[in-house]
């Protein structure tokens, strides 16, 4: 089955800096990556994905890229603000599978002000 | 649009009584997905329901978990004779379409189970 590795666990950046986190996946039929955030109390909110045939989506001040031949992915978030703070995941589906999603174990982002 | 609710927010129970946890998804969406979310870890997959069909339920961790979607809409989650490691956050989502290309999943925000 698929195994999404993600880094790193914590996070800390100044307020206005940029955060990038990194994902990797073993299955290379997986074929569709969101990342989703995820605060105190709350469910998990998708905040941008990205399917195999593009290699980088934008939007705004987030955007993610994806090597399908590394088998990795990467979350980009510029201008960080106070209320990015949160828990980030990543996630992968496999082609085939009944569309669960395989997730990473998060990164715990903190905004410094 | 009103999303993905879940109900109890919170459930407190005695080890060895039986829980069921209740989801309503997006109204339509035909895809419904229940995760078990452990204290600082991500989602793990229990089981998916196409309508009322549930076609995959290989995450489910014992026999003591049951789930159900009896007409293709709201569904319960059931515990039976709970355990203090089920304690987690139980997660539901829901997405469009059964087919095709793969959907989003809008996220409910969860029942957070404590065993004692």
């Amino acid at each position: 089955g698929e195994n999404v590795e993600q880094h790193p666990s914590t996070l800390s950046v100044q307020e206005g800096d940029s955060a990038v986190i990194k994902c990797t996946y073993s299955d290379s039929a997986s074929n569709y990556f969101p990342w989703y955030k995820q605060e105190l109390g709350k469910g998990p909110q998708l905040i941008i994905d990205i399917r195999s045939n593009v290699g980088e989506k934008k939007d705004q001040r987030i955007a993610v890229t994806l090597n399908k031949t590394a088998k990795h992915f990467s979350l980009h978030i510029t201008e960080t603000q106070p209320e990015d703070s949160a828990v980030y995941f990543c996630a992968a589906i496999p082609s085939g599978s009944a569309r669960q999603l395989t997730f990473g174990s998060g990164t715990q982002l903190t905004v410094l002000p | 649009g009103a999303g993905v609710s879940q109900s109890p927010r919170y459930k407190v129970a005695k080890r060895g009584q039986d829980v069921a946890l209740r989801c309503d998804p997006i109204s339509g969406h035909v895809s419904l997905f229940w995760y078990q979310q452990a204290l600082g870890q991500g989602p793990e997959f229990l089981t998916y329901f196409q309508n009322e069909a549930q076609l995959d339920k290989s995450g489910l961790p014992s026999d003591r978990f049951f789930a159900e979607r009896p007409e293709g809409s709201v569904s319960t989650l059931k515990i039976q004779r709970t355990q203090q490691e089920d304690s987690a956050v139980y997660l539901c989502a829901s997405s469009p379409r059964s087919s095709g290309v793969t959907d989003t999943q809008y996220f409910g925000p969860g029942t957070r189970l404590t065993v004692l």
